[in-house]
């Protein structure tokens, strides 16, 4: 069993609609949370991250973590064809290590 | 866009040659990393730094070798090229604090082991 389990897709939406992009994880050690969106042939991008639980949000998107359930979600409000890219979550423990754990990634297609 | 390069973007080689890959970051991050994408697998760990001539082990290692001998440069070594590392090789950069955690990647560098 992977440590980090993320739903490969492809998801598709049409423009306007909410997204939620998910991650499950076994490590209950994980402290730092990240989601990451990766434009074909590009490298990732940070566009959330997260200290424990909680949710944070920053413009249209939201992220949430709930660490009792080891499963955090990242929210898109009025999706744009724009915002079709690979969405990766990321985590790491708090101390002794500074390796990420990512997920596998979610390909996601909003249709205009 | 944080200031991280990678070279050569793209390479092609023959099985059993060395081949090294440059990772070079204007930040003075600390920490630099290797990963390396393939499809159904998402980014996987090849080594890391944190520090200058400090590295350790991700968990895709075997068959690379790293090195560091200054702050901004940060060197993957394939030490003899197999099929199997034909993959798209990430090189990231991350400062840590108390209120950060963040993680740059730089472009990307395609390599094709015939």
């Amino acid at each position: 069993q992977k440590e980090v389990e993320q739903d490969p897709g492809p998801l598709s939406v049409p423009e306007g609609a909410i997204v939620s992009l998910n991650c499950t994880y076994s490590n209950s050690a994980f402290q730092y949370f990240m989601w990451y969106r990766q434009y074909s042939r590009k490298g990732p991008e940070l566009l959330m991250y997260t200290y424990s639980s909680g949710n944070k949000e920053d413009g249209r998107f939201t992220a949430q973590v709930d660490k009792s359930s080891k499963y955090i979600s990242l929210f898109i409000r009025d999706s744009q064809p724009s915002d079709s890219a690979t969405y990766l979550c990321a985590m790491r423990v708090t101390s002794g290590t500074y390796k990420y754990i990512f997920g596998t990634g979610t390909r996601l297609k909003v249709l205009a | 866009d944080a200031g991280i390069t990678q070279s050569p973007r793209h390479k092609v080689t023959e099985t059993g040659t060395p081949v090294t890959l440059r990772c070079h970051q204007t930040e003075n991050h600390r920490y630099m990393y290797w990963y390396r994408q393939d499809p159904g697998h998402g980014l996987r760990l090849i080594h890391y730094s944190y520090g200058v001539k400090d590295t350790d082990k991700g968990e895709v290692s075997d068959g690379y070798s790293v090195s560091r001998s200054k702050t901004e440069d940060f060197l993957l070594t394939l030490e003899s090229a197999t099929s199997s590392q034909t993959s798209v090789y990430f090189c990231a950069i991350s400062e840590t604090g108390a209120n950060t955690d963040t993680q740059y990647f730089g472009p990307g560098t395609r390599l094709t082991v015939l």
